[in-house]
């Protein structure tokens, strides 16, 4: 299995509350993902990483951000919590942008109150 | 844009059945096509891939064919075991693009 972890793996928080996730990775992976899982929806892209400092946006960008200042760890920060981003969150890493395999890490459930 | 579509679910099948999961795409160019099974309470792993048209990827007694005529992946196994319960993620990616994943099919095996 690839080296990803993902924390917290749980938690509450309530509604305007900043909330930062972290994943970190032992394979030294160029890019790095994170994505959200709804019912109906599969996984969204929410931003992703193709090295240090260097970060894009995906589909579902708002109310998020990102920073990479190591090459093992990705940040996600929920700015100002609402309802609407309780959510699984998946971290994933690959050694080459798309057409190579993504590696999931476990997953974050959040849950905004 | 690109797209991947797959049926609904939920999936409900007797231990030893044939499993089909109908997976088609949209897309410009010859993307790569992916399956990924997620566990309960676990992340996505990659199941099976296939890279260019009439490519079969194969894994664990699962199988899709890439259809660049029919534009599809359907995911196939001959004889379904209990321990094959999980959802089941169809997803294509461009070279320098993002993957696009459907909306997952969850499959339940019966002993």
């Amino acid at each position: 299995d690839a080296g990803i972890t993902q924390s917290p793996r749980h938690k509450v928080t309530e509604t305007g509350t900043p909330v930062t996730l972290r994943c970190h990775q032992t394979e030294n992976h160029r890019y790095m993902y994170w994505y959200r899982q709804d019912p109906g929806h599969g996984l969204r892209l929410i931003h992703y990483s193709y090295g240090v400092k260097d970060t894009d946006k995906g589909e579902v960008s708002d109310g998020y951000s990102v920073s990479r200042s190591k090459t093992e760890d990705f940040l996600l920060t929920l700015e100002s919590a609402t309802s609407s981003q309780t959510s699984v969150y998946f971290c994933a890493i690959s050694e080459s942008p798309a057409q190579e395999t993504q590696y999931f890490g476990p997953g974050t459930r959040l849950l905004v109150l | 844009g690109d797209s991947v579509t797959q049926m609904e679910g939920p999936v409900t099948l007797s231990e030893e059945a044939f499993l089909t999961i109908n997976c088609t795409y949209t897309a410009t160019g010859y993307p790569s096509l992916f399956w990924y099974v997620q566990y309960p309470g676990e992340g996505l792993q990659l199941l099976l891939k296939a890279t260019k048209a009439d490519d079969k990827g194969s894994n664990k007694g699962f199988e899709a064919t890439y259809r660049k005529e029919t534009t599809s992946f359907h995911l196939e196994k001959g004889s379904v075991q209990v321990s094959d319960s999980a959802v089941y993620f169809c997803a294509l990616s461009h070279p320098g693009n993002q993957f696009y994943f459907g909306t997952g099919t969850s499959l339940t095996v019966i002993p």
